[in-house]
C-alpha cells in the first residue's frame, strides 16, 4: 500500500501570511495527487487535482506543486476563511490513501 | 448541477447489517466510476470501496472485505453500500462520490454501530 505522509498536522499564522502544507508518498505516484479542504460538519472541498492544477472556483492563491514524490499545497495571503483541515489524496493506485490532515488556524 | 445525496444511515447493533443509498443527479451516472469514503467521529479520511462505471470491477479496503458489498443501478442513478456484519470501529460519517479524486461529494450519512 502506498502511504502518504502529511507534515505538519497543525499550524498557525495569521492573515496575509503564506503557509506550505507537505505530503510525502512512500514511492512514485506520478501526478495523481490532490488536495482537499474539509471545515466542521461538511464534506470536503477539492482545491488541486493532478498535483497541481488549480479546481474550479477555487482562488488563485491556492497553488500545488511536485517534486519528485513530494507534494505541496501552499497557501499566499491565507484569509480568515481558510480555517479548516486540509488533506492530500493519492489515487494512483487501490488502496487509494489520504494524508493524516493538517488543521490550519488562523490567528 | 451535480448532486449526490447519501440516505440510510442511523444506529444499528454490533453483527448486523446496514445498507446506504446514493443517489446521483446532474449527470450521466452510467459513465463515471464511483466511491464511498468515511470518516470515523475526529479522525481523517479513509477510502472504504470503488466501483468501476458499469459496475463489474469492484475494489475494498482491507478492512471491510468479505463484509462491504458496493453495487450500483445506473437505471435508477443510485450508488450502494451494503454493510454486513458491522463493528464498532464502522462507526463514521460515509460519503458517496463521483470518482476519487473529484470535486464531488455528497453531504455525508451518520452509521453508529453500537449496543
Amino acid at each position: 500500500d502506498i502511504q502518504m505522509t502529511q507534515s505538519p498536522a497543525s499550524l498557525s499564522a495569521s492573515p496575509e501570511e503564506i503557509v506550505t502544507i507537505t505530503c510525502q508518498a512512500s514511492q512514485d505516484i506520478g501526478n495523481w495527487l490532490a488536495w482537499y479542504q474539509q471545515k466542521p460538519g461538511k464534506s470536503p472541498q477539492l482545491l488541486i487535482y493532478s498535483a497541481t492544477s488549480l479546481a474550479d472556483g477555487i482562488p488563485s492563491r491556492f497553488s500545488g506543486s511536485r517534486s519528485g514524490t513530494q507534494y505541496s499545497l501552499k497557501i499566499s495571503r491565507l484569509q480568515v476563511e481558510d480555517t479548516g483541515i486540509y488533506y492530500c489524496l493519492q489515487r494512483y493506485s487501490n488502496p487509494f490513501t489520504f494524508g493524516s490532515g493538517t488543521k490550519l488556524e488562523i490567528k | 448541477e451535480v448532486q449526490l445525496v447519501e440516505s440510510g444511515g442511523g444506529l444499528v447493533q454490533p453483527g448486523r447489517s446496514m445498507k446506504l443509498s446514493c443517489a446521483a443527479s446532474g449527470f450521466t451516472f452510467s459513465n463515471y466510476g464511483m466511491a464511498w469514503v468515511r470518516q470515523a467521529p475526529t479522525k481523517g479520511l479513509e477510502w472504504v470501496a470503488t466501483i468501476s462505471y458499469d459496475g463489474s470491477s469492484t475494489y475494498y479496503r482491507d478492512s471491510v472485505k468479505g463484509r462491504f458489498t458496493i453495487s450500483r443501478d445506473n437505471a435508477k442513478s443510485t450508488l450502494y453500500l451494503q454493510m454486513n456484519s458491522l463493528r464498532s470501529e464502522d462507526t463514521a460519517t460515509y460519503y458517496c462520490t463521483r470518482e476519487m479524486g473529484s470535486a464531488y461529494w455528497g453531504q455525508g450519512v451518520m452509521v453508529t454501530v453500537s449496543s
